[in-house]
């Protein structure tokens, strides 16, 4: 079971990039990377997932560097809505496997100021 | 649009009563899952399905169980309500590109 490290909490201010780091030592071969994002009295919503090297989607950007026990969630510019807990999650949800990844540290709170 | 509900999405409740939090989703998936938060934690798996008929124990499941009689229902049983299981409870689904869909939580409170 890869259990996952990140920091408690970040502040920032807008239009400024945030880094958030993920560690996952023990990520298994066919683990995928997945990041979630939960605003208050929501259910988390999915943003980005990858395997190795870099991911790019609209709204973030995903490292992963070649021994992929750590990634980084890379939000360009953020803005005041993106207030949020930041979670990580490693793990295969391949058939019959699903039940060994699903877990969900205590993730990152982002605070983004003025 | 596909989507996936909860209902209700307040409930209190006594000790020792049996509640069922139901779950429903349109998306046609064959996996779903139930978890629990807690204020200022993370999500924890209760029970997931990976479909009709299948069901499994995640690592919170005790006083709780499921059923999955039909693709898009997967309803949370607590069989005696226990103020321990007071929490915000969240369903999702999940398709084969690795990305889970939640809905929108049932808030309960246990007297």
């Amino acid at each position: 079971l890869a259990k996952t490290t990140q920091p408690i909490s970040m502040d920032s201010y807008e239009g400024q990039e945030v880094n958030i780091t993920c560690s996952h030592n023990n990520i298994a071969t066919n683990d995928y990377i997945t990041w979630y994002q939960q605003f208050p009295s929501q259910g988390p919503r999915f943003i980005i997932q990858g395997y190795k090297t870099k991911v790019t989607n609209e709204v973030a950007s995903l490292f992963i560097p070649a021994d992929r026990k750590s990634s980084t969630l890379s939000l360009p510019r953020v803005s005041l809505s993106d207030t949020a807990v930041y979670y990580c999650l490693v793990g295969d949800l391949t058939l019959n496997n699903a039940g060994n990844m699903l877990t969900f540290g205590g993730g990152t709170r982002l605070m983004v100021k003025p | 649009d596909a989507e996936i509900t909860q209902s209700p999405r307040h409930k209190i409740t006594e000790t020792g009563r049996q509640v069922t939090l139901a779950c429903h989703q349109t998306w046609n998936h064959n996996n779903m899952f139930w978890y629990r938060q807690d204020l200022g934690h993370g999500l924890r798996l209760i029970h997931y399905s990976y479909g009709v008929h299948d069901t499994n124990k995640g690592e919170v499941s005790d006083g709780y169980s499921v059923s999955r009689s039909n693709t898009e229902d997967l309803p949370l049983t607590l069989e005696s309500a226990a103020s321990s299981q007071t929490s915000v409870y969240f369903c999702a689904s999940w398709d084969v590109a690795n990305e889970q869909f939640f809905g929108p939580g049932t808030r309960l409170t246990v007297l």
